[in-house]
């Protein structure tokens, strides 16, 4: 099983650039989240959808676009590239953060590490 | 008041010692608690889940809730070199639609 694919693994973008991180998912997950992590830091999210169609905002959305066209592709737009998006950004996916009771927590990509000069 | 807190550590335990892993969370409706390790230049893996208060166990891993107090632990039995990393609490919130992770404690089993 793939699970989680996240596209590049490594990109150097320079200031005011833009480019998509893809994520692939083939596990029929209905939720899908992009989360950033900066060194030493937790995990913040950007934005979430929970089916395709349907995108929200997480805290940190500035600078960022998602959309969700099919279940299995959430990718992530990054229009004008600034110093302060230098991070690591993953992707994850679950079947429902509703399901309590049940062992549902995220599957995480492997990351996309994005260095803004 | 950040939404999960976790002391950032490093906290530093002997091999074959149990480690302990704390977390407090402020939204009263959470409902499901995890804990994710996350090796360095890695990706998160989950470890443990719990949605009762009380204990749950897998394998060396406890996971404690504790509703109440709005209080989640791990504790980790008979610590290997291999269990050195960053140890990641995360929550639901109320409404269910997402989970929020605290900032990690960094665990060092020395040898």
């Amino acid at each position: 099983n793939a699970g989680v694919t996240q596209t590049p693994k490594f990109r150097i973008l320079k200031i005011g650039q833009s480019m998509t991180l893809q994520c692939t998912q083939d596990m029929n997950h209905n939720y899908m989240y992009w989360y950033r992590q900066d060194p030493g830091m937790g995990l913040k999210l950007i934005y979430y959808s929970v089916g395709a169609g349907i995108t929200d905002k997480g805290e940190v959305p500035n600078g960022y676009n998602v959309s969700r066209s099919t279940t299995e592709d959430f990718p992530l737009r990054l229009e004008l590239a600034a110093p302060s998006q230098t991070s690591v950004y993953f992707c994850a996916s679950s079947y429902s953060a509703r399901a309590v009771g049940s062992n549902y927590g995220y599957t995480f990509g492997s990351g996309t590490r994005l260095t803004v000069v | 008041q950040k939404e999960v807190e976790q002391n950032s550590g490093p906290l530093s335990v002997p091999e074959g010692a149990i480690a302990s892993l704390n977390c407090t969370y402020s939204d009263r409706g959470s409902q499901s608690f995890f804990w994710y390790r996350q090796y360095s230049g890695k990706s998160p893996e989950l470890i443990m889940s719990i949605y009762s208060n009380g204990d749950k166990e897998d394998g060396r891993f406890t996971a404690q809730l504790n509703k109440a107090s709005q209080y989640v632990s791990l504790l980790i039995r008979d610590s290997q070199p291999s269990d050195s990393a960053t140890y990641l609490c995360a929550v639901t919130t109320s409404s269910a639609s997402k989970i929020i992770f605290g900032s990690g404690t960094r665990l060092s089993i020395r040898p």
